[in-house]
């Protein structure tokens, strides 16, 4: 089974702070997401990489940025955290062999609440 | 991009069949349907997906119809653990993909 491991669960920062959200994948996937999630909004996409160093940006990228050094990790970096940053935060990862059919896989997500 | 569109809520009694809706009228001859589900407090998991056929696994079923422009989920029997959000998603260009709102599934005893 695919295993995406999100570093924290519950994770409670100051407005202005930089703050980091690790992704872990041991399935060798190329492709890796984040997304955030807001009631009544649903998923929204934030970035995706498709391999290491490359990164594209999705719906909402403004306020954040990403890090691919590694293919198995994906970091989520919030420069300089607003309250309205607040969200789940849920990471995912696809086997981009066969593009037109592959799932995504996520992990259990990450509840962020910037104070 | 293709653009999903399903009931907001349901419910269905334990035991029956659960059947989810979702409209894709303007979905492309080569983009795939895709099912996922979240149950609270937890990151979305993969049901099934389809290109034109239906589709069976251990978890569900997935009918297309011939048009494609629709299809359903089925739950054959329901339990209290399928009760959760249930994401219908045509896959948009590039390997990304959109969720909407869901249907909220609620299986009643």
């Amino acid at each position: 089974d695919v295993k995406v491991t999100q570093s924290s669960r519950y994770l409670v920062k100051r407005t202005g702070e930089k703050v980091f959200l690790e992704c872990v994948q041991d399935m060798d996937h190329e492709n890796m997401f984040w997304y955030r999630q807001d009631p009544g909004l649903g998923l929204r996409l934030i970035y995706f990489s498709y391999d290491v160093k490359m990164k594209e940006k999705g719906d909402i990228p403004e306020g954040y940025s990403v890090s691919r050094e590694k293919k198995e990790r994906f970091s989520l970096i919030l420069e300089s955290a607003s309250t309205n940053q607040t969200s789940m935060y849920l990471c995912a990862t696809q086997d981009p062999v066969s593009r037109g059919s592959s799932p995504l896989h996520f992990g259990n997500g990450t509840r962020l609440t910037v104070t | 991009d293709a653009k999903t569109t399903q009931p907001t809520s349901m419910d269905c009694a334990e035991g029956r069949a659960a059947n989810l809706p979702c409209n894709h009228s303007t979905i492309s001859g080569n983009e795939y349907v895709y099912w996922y589900r979240q149950i609270h407090s937890q990151g979305p998991q993969y049901i099934i997906h389809g290109l034109k056929n239906n589709e069976t696994n251990e978890m569900a079923s997935l009918i297309i119809t011939e048009d494609r422009k629709s299809s359903t989920l089925i739950l054959p029997h329901a339990t209290l653990r399928d009760t959760a959000v249930y994401y219908c998603i045509v896959r948009a260009r590039n390997n990304d993909m959109r969720f909407g709102a869901g249907t909220r599934l609620t299986v009643k005893p």
